[in-house]
């Protein structure tokens, strides 16, 4: 079973700038999220990807957007980058069914805006 | 929306000892309870979970305990070992127009004290 794996590890930005993380899922799972986890924070929802369409947003601007392809793989895009963007990006997989709720992260992409 | 409150946000145990982290939740509809462990420059790796009709759920040396009516669940973690040093995070799943959303705790900083 593969786990869920993200791109780029680490990353430096200025501000202004755009950014595309990405997202491969686990193994058989069909839906990611993304979250961000500011410094000593616990993660904080985006949005969530289900069969290729947002299936629910956060409190976050129209310049976070995301992408969710046929293989279930994610990419999350920011645009305009600003200073308090600087975070950890969280990404997780999980099985959209009527009777599960489990969500497995990936080990996450730094994201330093400068 | 859904609201975690957790604590405390430091916690200091001697190694053997049993570890105690505290959660309370808002909205009486969330119905799954997960716990994650954060590791130094790592992801949040899930480590047990419990659903609301369940009351107690044990891994080993890991229990939940979920009091709906209270609106609290907790975890333990008995004979703590140095291993288990790490931040710990409470969860509930918020549904957001259909999406499973975690919301999460501020976290707890586990040090275990040889």
């Amino acid at each position: 079973e593969t786990g869920v794996t993200q791109s780029p590890t680490h990353l430096i930005k200025t501000r202004g700038q755009q950014v595309t993380l990405r997202c491969s899922s686990q193994s058989g799972h069909n839906t990611v999220s993304w979250y961000q986890q500011a410094l000593g924070q616990g993660p904080q929802f985006i949005f969530q990807y289900y069969r290729e369409e947002e299936n629910g947003r956060g409190n976050f601007p129209p310049r976070f957007s995301g992408l969710q392809f046929p293989n279930y793989s994610s990419e999350l895009n920011v645009n305009a980058l600003e200073l308090d963007d600087s975070a950890l990006y969280l990404c997780a997989s999980s099985l959209f069914l009527v009777d599960t709720r489990e969500q497995y992260f990936g080990p996450g992409t730094r994201l330093t805006v400068t | 929306g859904e609201n975690v409150e957790q604590h405390p946000s430091t916690l200091s145990v001697q190694e053997g000892d049993s570890a105690v982290i505290k959660c309370t939740y808002s909205d009486s509809a969330s119905n799954y309870f997960p716990w994650y462990k954060q590791e130094l420059g790592k992801g949040p790796q899930l480590i047990i979970d419990i659903r609301s009709n369940v009351g107690e759920k044990k891994d080993q040396r890991i229990a939940v305990t979920l009091n709906k009516t209270a609106k609290h669940f907790s975890l333990h973690i008995t004979e703590t070992q140095p291993e288990d040093s790490a931040v710990y995070f409470c969860a509930a799943i918020g549904a957001v127009q259909g999406a499973q959303k975690l919301v999460f705790g501020q976290g707890t900083r586990l040090t275990i004290n040889p």
